[in-house]
């Protein structure tokens, strides 16, 4: 079964300053990877996602994720945080197939002025 | 373009009252789904709809039932309400034929007494 883990429940930055969310998943094959942001009293937007091809994805806002398969692994970076990226984040592993997405449980980032 | 859209978006149930939590897209996609948000949590899938006709249950689908109307609208009723369903819902479809991500209404936000 695929499952996601997203370590960091919080993160605190300060704006300006460079961004990275950890997102681990186990899935045994390669998936398909999303990162979808959540601002307070909405929905899930997408930010990225990674099919296949070249590890390194844009998404919408300056956010970019690494597709890493050796470690299992699609962090999500941004070099500048803006007060209006404090959210909460969201790692998503999809397959094939059906495909019922897996949710990690989230990363909210809280952003300092 | 309206994309998905939930009804209502707030409710204040009292136990033991049923509900029905309406769900319509107008993207002319196959698959839908519902889930559940609570607090640390993530996204946890209750039931979903790969195509027009059919439905399955996801990881927390008791208490819960649905309904596919047509290709539009997926429904979720909740016949007997408890505080445990005390949440917030979300509504997505995906197009199934391609290797899309899915898209998410703006919630329901649910409070049983």
């Amino acid at each position: 079964a695929q499952s996601v883990t997203q370590p960091d429940i919080h993160i605190t930055v300060s704006e300006g300053a460079s961004l990275e969310l950890r997102c681990n998943y186990s899935y045994g094959a390669t998936p398909y990877l999303f990162w979808y942001v959540q601002s307070p009293g909405q929905g899930l937007q997408l930010l990225l996602k990674y099919f296949s091809g070249d590890t390194l994805v844009q998404g919408i806002k300056g956010f970019e994720a690494e597709f890493k398969r050796s470690l299992s692994s699609f962090n999500l970076r941004k070099a500048s945080v803006h007060w209006s990226d404090a959210a909460e984040y969201f790692c998503a592993v999809g397959a094939g197939g059906s495909y019922i997405p897996t949710f990690g449980r989230g990363t909210s980032l809280i952003v300092h002025p | 373009n309206a994309g998905v859209t939930q009804t209502p978006k707030f409710q204040v149930l009292k136990t033991g009252q049923s509900m029905t939590l309406q769900c319509a897209q107008d993207m002319n996609h196959n698959s839908m789904y519902w889930y559940r948000q609570d607090p640390g949590m993530g996204l946890r899938l209750i039931y979903y709809s790969a195509s027009e006709g059919t439905t399955d249950k996801g990881e927390v689908p008791n208490g819960y039932n649905v309904s596919r109307l047509n290709k539009r609208e997926f429904s979720l009723r909740l016949e007997s309400a408890a505080p445990s369903q005390t949440s917030v819902y979300f509504c997505a479809s995906r197009d199934r034929d391609s290797n899309q991500p899915q898209h998410f209404g703006d919630g329901t936000r649910l409070s049983i007494l």
